[in-house]
């Protein structure tokens, strides 16, 4: 158990819903990063959060956004779902001690979106 | 255009048997890691490694950043160690590429 939690584990909808993807991070780690893996792209970046600002992006589209809020804990919001969109993503939290440096990240065990 | 390049991209080894999994990057990196991905799909970081070398327990991970290289060395390997290992890189600006990843299968 790397301590980080996502919810939910499973979720199916239709196509041009939108859904919203929740990360907690370990105790204490500040930082908060969003990945997409899917069967044909493999894992990729999505965006990173650091106490509460924005760190990083990487391939996330328009259609997706994500903010974390005072308590840490992060959401990952999916608009206007395509079938593409059909994958696993997964949190990772980091930086126990504090500062904006690359560290050791600990993975949650993903959620599982199926856009029908 | 594949910014993190590994190989190879499947291997089966007998238990017991030393194995090596190579990664390549193009990109300038802040730090490299090391992921295994088991069939139920969690994800563990393995190593996060900037330079030089790195050990824990039977896993051995080194990195040659003039080469732009880095390799993860399995020894005594166990079928417990079948999985998926993906590299990925993270560059200046904190964003991270990966690998396709190496499926590893050890047989008893």
């Amino acid at each position: 158990d790397s301590g980080v939690t996502q919810t939910p584990k499973h979720l199916i909808t239709a196509t041009g819903q939108r859904v919203t993807l929740r990360c907690s991070p370990r105790s204490g780690d500040l930082s908060v990063y969003w990945y997409q893996q899917s069967l044909d792209q493999g894992l990729q970046f999505l965006i990173q959060y650091y106490n509460g600002e924005e760190r990083a992006k990487g391939n996330i589209l328009e259609r997706f956004s994500a903010q974390q809020f005072p308590d840490l804990h992060s959401e990952l919001n999916l608009s206007s779902l395509e079938l593409g969109d059909s994958a696993l993503y997964f949190c990772a939290s980091s930086v126990r001690a504090g500062g904006p440096r690359v560290e050791t990240q600990y993975f949650g065990p993903g959620t599982r979106l199926l856009v029908l | 255009k594949n910014e993190v390049e590994q190989s190879p991209q499947n291997l089966t080894a007998q238990e017991g048997e030393f194995i090596t999994i190579n990664c390549s990057y193009s990109v300038g990196i802040s730090a490299l890691h090391w992921l295994q991905q088991h069939p139920g799909g969690g994800i563990v970081s393995l190593f996060m490694l900037s330079s030089g070398k790195k050990k824990h327990g039977r896993l051995i991970a080194t990195i040659n950043i003039q080469e732009k290289h880095s390799s993860l060395h399995i020894t005594a390997s166990h079928p417990r160690d079948s999985a998926v290992y993906i590299c990925a890189v993270a560059n200046t600006g904190n964003q991270f590429y990966f690998g396709t990843g190496t499926s590893l299968t050890v047989i008893p």
